[in-house]
């Protein structure tokens, strides 16, 4: 068990629709980053937060937000949700900058 | 910009084989580290291992163990001895100390399957 929970595991969706996907760091870390995973694209960096602040973005939609709360959980949000979108999102948090980083079991959305 | 590349997609071995899966990263960085993660079937990503760009040593940990070459920018990753219980994707990852970018660029993976 990494310590980083993300809720939901699975969420299923219509093209369109919007989602939010949860996640809490391991105790102690303060930077949160998020990952999408698709057949096509591979392990793709989205967006890094640390202690509440945006601190890096990668490859993410404009479609897509995210925000780090004061308690230092991370909502990740999709929008105008499209069947490209589906794939296995992971959130990781690690402790200090090139710390490994420690992965949630990741959120399997799909869109139809 | 940093880059990753797994030229092996997957590998087939039979139970006890030594395997080698390979690693070739690019950077214009110094200072940078690297990684090995796991992905079983289950689906989860698990941490092997984190080493600098300025310690050469290789390491082993039980059956696996780990080839750094800085001459060839290779970070090579070998399980003596494979088990069933190897079979997953392993990917290789690189993070460099870029303003304000701490995360990791992730190679395209290599799935390894142990036969038994």
């Amino acid at each position: 068990d990494s310590g980083v929970t993300q809720t939901p595991k699975h969420l299923i969706t219509a093209t369109g629709q919007r989602v939010t996907l949860r996640c809490s760091p391991r105790s102690g870390d303060l930077s949160v980053y998020w990952y999408q995973q698709s057949l096509d694209q591979g392990l793709q960096f989205l967006i890094q937060y640390y202690n509440g602040e945006e601190r890096a973005k990668g490859n993410i939609l404009e479609r897509f937000s995210a925000q780090q709360f004061p308690d230092l959980h991370s909502e990740l949000n999709l929008s105008s949700l499209e069947l490209g979108d589906s794939a296995l999102y992971f959130c990781a948090s690690s402790v200090v900058a090139n710390s490994p980083l420690h992965f949630g079991n990741g959120t399997r959305l799909t869109v139809t | 910009a940093q880059k990753v590349t797994q030229a092996q997609t997957e590998i087939s071995v039979v139970e006890k084989e030594d395997v080698t899966l390979d690693c070739v990263y690019e950077t214009r960085d110094t200072t940078y580290y690297l990684f090995w993660y796991k992905q079983p079937p289950s689906g989860e990503l698990v941490f092997l291992i984190r080493r600098n760009s300025f310690d050469e040593q290789n390491e082993i940990s039980g059956r696996y163990s780990w080839n750094f070459q800085k001459s060839t920018s290779s970070f090579n990753f070998t399980i003596t001895a494979s088990q069933v219980v190897d079979s997953a994707v392993y990917f290789c990852a690189l993070s460099v100390m870029d303003t304000g970018r701490r995360a990791l660029t992730f190679g395209s993976g290599t799935r390894l399957q142990v036969q038994p």
